[in-house]
Parts: C-alpha cells; structure tokens; sequence
C-alpha cells in the first residue's frame, strides 16, 4: 500500500471551507484515496473515496489531481463539530493509517 | 452502511490476565480487522481476519498474544492474552463492506491494564 503525507495540523474558521491536502506519490493504478476521520474516543467514520475522478457527497469533496499523486479534501462549511483527525489512506487491499491531519476549527 | 457493536466499551483488568472482546456486524462481511490505538497515536492494524481461515498478522503482532477467531461471516473476536500494562490501548475493529461504504469501524473498546 502506497505511503501518504499529510500535515499533522490546520486551523479553519468555522463557516469557512476547510481544505486538507494529502501527497500519495507512490500511488499505483488500481488503488483507491479514502478518506476517515476520527473524533476523540470515538471509531474512525467514513467520509468519502475515489479512484481518479472528483468526489462528491453530503459530507464533502475528494479532489484527485491527474497523476493521482495527491488530493484534497474539502468540508465546505466547516462547523465546530467537524474538529476531528483526518486520515488520508491509500488502500489496495487492507487499510493503513498514517499520522493524519488534526483539524481544528474555530469560532 | 454495516453497523458494529462491539464489546465491551471499556474494561479494567489485572496484568497476567486475559481479556476477549467481541465484534458484531449487523450484515455479513468477508474481510474483519482488528487495530490498536494507543495513546496519542494513529491506528496500527493487528491482523486481518477472513471467515473460514487463519488470521493473517502485521509484523510484531503473534497469535500467541492476539489469538482471533471468525466463526462466522457476521462475528469475531480478538484476544489479548498476558495482559500487561503496555497492553493499555483501545482496541477497535473494522470491517470491509466493498467499493461504496469502505471500511466500518466499532466504537472501540478502552483498555487498561493495571
């Protein structure tokens, strides 16, 4: 599974959309780019995946260059309740956390 | 997507014992994990269970340690024996549902080993 690099934290002001960068250089063809968070104390959540085209949900965007070497995902509102670690994982067959982002949003 | 109850929530045991805990998913699934966090620190994957086979370890994780069992497609449970205060993490499992939902997580179980 190909190795990912984010920074280990932001700040974003509550209301404002919050972006998360991930590098995955090493990436190889058929392996996908998801996305979890974790709230203190709580199990990792699912917030989206993709393989090579942009992604979109209700909880937010997953924006995948064209080499594939790296992404952003985007909170378009980020609320105080989106403080949380974001994991950026690529997976080709069992799922590897890094260090993750620790979000912090602010009022 | 699935749903995990896993148990217990949290647990306070004494060293040289064991603790077993229980992952229940509410469909069936092929593929089961079992990760420890320990404090501060990201998630590291323990093993990987498939129903009807061995679980597969990551390096520095030992059945002996770890030993997990999968029954079946709906449950499994993961084992830490000779618990001692190192053993202090939580411990969470995870399941993989495919393409659209990813991997569900259990809410994870708190460990303490005193």
């Amino acid at each position: 599974d190909a190795k990912t690099t984010q920074p280990p934290s932001m700040d974003c002001a509550e209301g404002r959309a919050a972006n998360l960068p991930c590098n995955h250089s090493t990436i190889s063809g058929n392996e996908y780019v998801y996305w979890y968070r974790q709230i203190h104390s709580q199990g990792p959540q699912y917030i989206i995946h993709g393989l090579k085209n942009n992604e979109t949900n209700e909880m937010a965007s997953l924006i995948i260059t064209e080499d594939r070497k790296s992404s952003t995902l985007i909170l378009p509102h980020a609320t105080l309740r989106d403080t949380a670690v974001y994991y950026c994982i690529v997976i080709g067959g069992k799922l590897i956390f890094g260090q993750g982002t620790e979000l912090s949003v602010k009022p | 997507s699935a749903v995990i109850s896993q148990k217990p929530s949290r647990d306070i045991c004494q060293r040289g014992t064991s603790l077993t805990i229980q992952c229940q998913v509410d469909s069936q699934v092929t593929m089961m994990f079992w990760y420890r966090q320990q404090p501060g620190q990201s998630l590291t994957l323990i093993a990987t269970a498939n129903q009807g086979s061995e679980a597969t370890y990551e390096s520095g994780f030992v059945i002996d340690k770890f030993p997990i069992s999968r029954p079946n497609l709906t449950f499994s449970t993961l084992t830490v024996s000779n618990m001692s205060p190192e053993d202090s993490s939580i411990y969470l499992c995870s399941a993989e549902e495919g393409a659209r939902y990813g991997y569900t997580f259990g809410s994870g179980t708190r460990l303490t080993v005193v």
